[in-house]
């Protein structure tokens, strides 16, 4: 299936500090979805992006779709422990069928 | 918000045995189920695409025989692993999607350990 690579695997930062997530594939993308996963739980949609260039918030989370449709990151500004989990890109080359990222694992020390 | 169930949460069988794990989607009709299994610390890997009253469409190198799924109503999906073996442990997790969403709503997945 579609490979859509994500870095880093692991980040570790200090609360109050920024923290961004970058994932990139090889293909073009229709759009592109972002989830959350906190430890022992299972994924929760985050938001999607589908135009070029273009760029979300929520709060302190910044999405970005790349230009060429081929990245997208998601920033957040002054981390908080309750942002600690994983973070999912999630793709669909065709049809219905989603592909996830290989995810960032945040940890956020107090 | 959109809730999805999955059953049982946990399950511990025999190898050689089959098991039967549900995804519900409990206040709404979903017109699509995806099945994806997960390994401790890594990402959610998408078996199987399932459209109500149609056959399963499966990932390359997902064993259809292995890993059957029946989509019978817009409320329910099933998978079931027969002839279950040690290396078919792992994290089980259905998610859902109604037809004018873009979202998938994931359920709580299921543990199944084969010994």
């Amino acid at each position: 299936g579609q490979q859509v690579m994500q870095i880093p695997q692991y980040q570790h930062v200090q609360e109050g500090e920024d923290f961004t997530t970058y994932c990139n594939s090889s293909t073009t993308l229709s759009n592109i979805q972002w989830y959350k996963q906190r430890p022992g739980g299972h994924p929760v949609f985050l938001i999607q992006l589908v135009k070029s260039g273009e760029v979300k918030k929520q709060k302190r989370l910044t999405f970005q779709f790349g230009e060429a449709k081929k990245n997208s990151s998601l920033h957040i500004t002054a981390t908080q422990t309750t942002d600690v989990g994983t973070y999912f890109c999630a793709a669909p080359p065709t049809g219905n069928q989603f592909y996830f990222g290989t995810g960032t694992s945040l940890t956020v020390i107090p | 918000g959109a809730v999805v169930s999955q059953h049982p949460s946990w399950v511990i069988c025999k190898s050689g045995t089959s098991v039967k794990i549900e995804c519900r989607s409990l206040d709404f009709q979903a017109t699509t189920m995806f099945w994806y299994r997960q390994f401790p610390k890594q990402s959610l890997m998408l078996m199987a695409t399932s459209n109500e009253g149609s056959k399963a469409t499966y990932e390359q190198g997902v064993e259809k025989d292995k890993f059957l799924i029946n989509h019978a109503s817009l409320t329910l999906s099933t998978l079931t692993v027969t002839s279950a073996h040690p290396e078919d442990s792992s994290f089980y997790i259905c998610s859902a999607r109604f037809a004018s969403s873009y979202e998938q709503y994931f359920g709580p997945g299921t543990r199944l350990t084969v010994t």
